[in-house]
């Protein structure tokens, strides 16, 4: 079965506290990784495309990588305008959407 | 600017009406899709479609219904037929509907009593 799995659910980080965000994901026919951020009450909004295992991409303080089952979404020294609920797509033959992972930087 | 409009953001119906949600996009984009999200539970597809005058179901479409008449625009009808209506729904636009990363819209929070 196509799945899309984040950990963890929820994440509290001090600021300036790095840590990482995760994507496993089981579906056939990979045709790309998409990384989101949502605020409460908006739309996702794009981040990163990923496309083959050891892609990586970085905007500002986070840094998206691939491997061939999971990804990882790195953020280094947050700020507390960071905070919002992360969420992983895969393309197999519709995109899957993981539940996310809900980010609360405290100052 | 160039983007996915939908509209209203707060919509409250009676429970036996039917409703139409609103997406416009100004990215030339082929492909358009509409989501539902809910507390804890990731999207969800109900409907999509690639070219004017084509649409398919997706995973949750009972219930709701679409029209793609203008390439701008994918209007979504939650009807008197879905039995659980209240929940924050989500339109998208995809370049081709392939690998493209998929662009939303802020979305329409659909409450019903």
């Amino acid at each position: 079965e196509d799945q899309v799995t984040q950990s963890p659910e929820a994440l509290r980080l001090q600021e300036g506290e790095s840590s990482s965000l995760n994507c496993s994901y089981t579906v056939s026919g990979l045709r790309g990784l998409f990384w989101y951020r949502q605020d409460p009450g908006k739309g996702p909004e794009f981040l990163f495309t990923l496309y083959s295992a050891g892609e990586e991409k970085e905007k500002e303080r986070l840094k998206a990588t691939l491997t061939k089952k999971e990804s990882f979404l790195h953020i280094t020294a947050p700020k507390p305008e960071d905070s919002a609920t992360y969420l992983c797509a895969v393309a197999g033959n519709q995109f899957y959407f993981g539940t996310g992972t809900s980010l609360t930087v405290i100052p | 600017d160039g983007g996915i409009t939908q509209s209203p953001k707060y919509l409250f119906r009676k429970e036996g009406q039917n409703v139409t949600l609103s997406c416009e996009q100004n990215l030339n984009h082929d492909a358009m899709y509409w989501y539902r999200q809910d507390p804890g539970q990731g999207l969800r597809l109900i409907y999509y479609s690639q070219i004017v005058n084509d649409f398919q179901k997706g995973d949750i479409a009972e219930g709701y219904s679409v029209s793609r008449e203008k390439k701008e625009s994918f209007p979504l009808t939650v009807t008197s037929a879905q039995k659980n209506p209240t929940a924050f729904y989500l339109c998208a636009s995809s370049i081709d509907g392939d690998n493209s990363p998929l662009h939303f819209g802020n979305g329409t929070r659909l409450t019903v009593t």
